[in-house]
């Protein structure tokens, strides 16, 4: 199986401040790569897919780059409400699907 | 707009069976399937299988292959997790979601969660 190793596990950050989350493929993923945001006790949100991809409705300070195996994960300027955990998450549907999502990188106040 | 509606908690003992279901509205179900992913208290994500509500083609996690099975009803736009043989670790908060036909991986669109605790 493929795995996705993310880092930092976990970061303090300030408003204002850019932020970067990356990720590492194990194999060739094609560029299968995605991004959610997790608020505590909610479900998770679509931010970026196919690697660089911003969702619909999602605001442009959220950001995707990278070929693989390296992805980055970048918030230009941290507003109070991006305070949340996010993760990447990698997919291939060579025959059938199959979904390996990373550790998980938890955002902080500062 | 796509909602995911999930049914509620469940509390099971070891070796007991559970089956979440989840209901689409929204959207033409029969274009997309449905991921389950799980959550244990504190943990991240983890995948637990795909189906198709067009096809029934399915795929489940390894590490939950012959403990899991997945159906949909596409007369109730319903679909539904039953996991088996539940253990202590098992608890987690199971979520449907929403991945294109064509682009299974991109989940769009979650349900609410559906807490599942096995418990003695």
């Amino acid at each position: 199986d493929i795995q996705m190793t993310q880092s930092p596990s976990s970061l303090s950050a300030s408003v204002g401040d850019r932020v970067t989350i990356t990720c590492q493929a194990s194999q060739d993923i094609k560029n299968k790569l995605n991004w959610y945001q997790q608020k505590p006790g909610k479900a998770p949100k679509l931010l970026i897919y196919d690697v660089s991809n911003l969702e619909t409705g999602v605001p442009s300070r959220f950001s995707g780059s990278g070929t693989g195996p390296d992805f980055t994960f970048t918030i230009s300027s941290l507003q109070p409400e991006d305070f949340a955990t996010y993760y990447c998450q990698q997919y291939d549907n060579l025959i059938l699907p199959r979904i390996t999502f990373g550790q998980g990188t938890r955002l902080d106040i500062k | 707009q796509v909602q995911l509606v999930q049914s509620g908690a469940e509390v099971k003992k070891p070796g007991a069976s559970v089956k979440v279901s989840c209901k689409g509205s929204g959207y033409n179900f029969v274009s997309y399937g449905i991921n389950w992913v799980r959550q244990a208290p504190g943990q991240g994500l983890e995948w637990v299988g795909w189906i198709s509500a067009y096809s029934g083609n399915k795929n489940y996690a390894q590490s939950l292959q012959g403990r899991v099975t997945m159906t949909t009803d596409t007369s109730t736009n319903t679909a539904y997790m039953e996991l088996r043989s539940l253990r202590s670790d098992d608890t987690a908060v199971y979520y449907c979601a929403r991945g294109d036909i064509a682009e299974p991986g991109i989940i769009d669109n979650w349900g609410q969660g559906t807490l599942v605790t096995v418990s003695s």
